[in-house]
């Protein structure tokens, strides 16, 4: 059964802090890593699609890297800011299948 | 406005009934999919479709049936055999452009499901 996971499970930081989580996935059969942002009461929404090895993206003060030989995948926030709050959901997609696996989310609280 | 959209957003049943939760999208997708959410775990997939008039089990499909006679609609059915159907329920969909699972999915805003 494959598994993903996510650490931590919630953060609570300051307004101005940069922080970052981790996503674990299996390193074999890997085809592609998405990264997801789910605020309350709204929808989830795409942040990054990775598939290579060394993949590193950005959006604003959001980024993540990627490392398909280890099976792991970070996000960044840089200066988080209160809007930053949400569940940040990571997802694996291996070669054989149309299916993702998601992580259970890192929940990230950012206090004014 | 392209989007996903799901109804109804609650939805209370007794037990033992079924029940259709609606998933429609005017984003032109071929592809689309039903999670499920419990407290403390991630997404788990219960049916998708790659094309209309086809679809698949994902990992939790038993007490669960779908249909996707339409592009744009794929409503799925708790039915009375789903021992633990009260969740949240996401619909997503995505463009299938390579057949394979590095495109976007897109979410609609979910329906939570509880069965008195």
């Amino acid at each position: 059964i494959l598994n993903v996971e996510q650490s931590p499970q919630s953060l609570h930081v300051q307004e101005g802090d940069s922080t970052n989580f981790t996503c674990s996935f299996p390193s074999s059969n890997f085809y592609a890593l998405h990264w997801y942002r789910w605020e309350t009461a709204k929808s989830p929404e795409a942040l990054f699609v990775m598939t290579l090895n060394g993949d590193e993206k950005k959006k604003g003060r959001i980024s993540a890297t990627l490392n398909t030989k280890e099976g792991y995948s970070y996000l960044y926030i840089k200066g988080s800011q209160p809007e930053d709050s949400a569940t940040y959901l990571c997802a694996f997609g291996t070669d054989s299948s149309y299916k993702l696996i998601f992580g259970s989310g890192t929940r990230l609280l950012v206090r004014p | 406005d392209g989007g996903i959209t799901q109804s109804p957003k609650y939805l209370f049943r007794k037990e033992g009934q079924n029940v259709t939760l609606s998933c429609e999208q005017n984003l032109n997708h071929d592809a689309m999919y039903w999670y499920r959410q419990d407290p403390g775990q991630g997404l788990r997939l219960i049916y998708y479709s790659q094309i209309v008039n086809d679809f698949q089990k994902g990992d939790i499909a038993e007490g669960y049936s779908v249909s996707r006679e339409k592009k744009e609609s794929f409503p799925l059915t708790v039915t009375s055999a789903q021992k633990n159907p009260t969740a949240f329920y996401l619909c997503a969909s995505s463009k299938r452009t390579s057949g394979t699972n590095t495109d976007t999915q897109y979410f609609g805003p979910g329906t939570r499901l509880t069965v008195l």
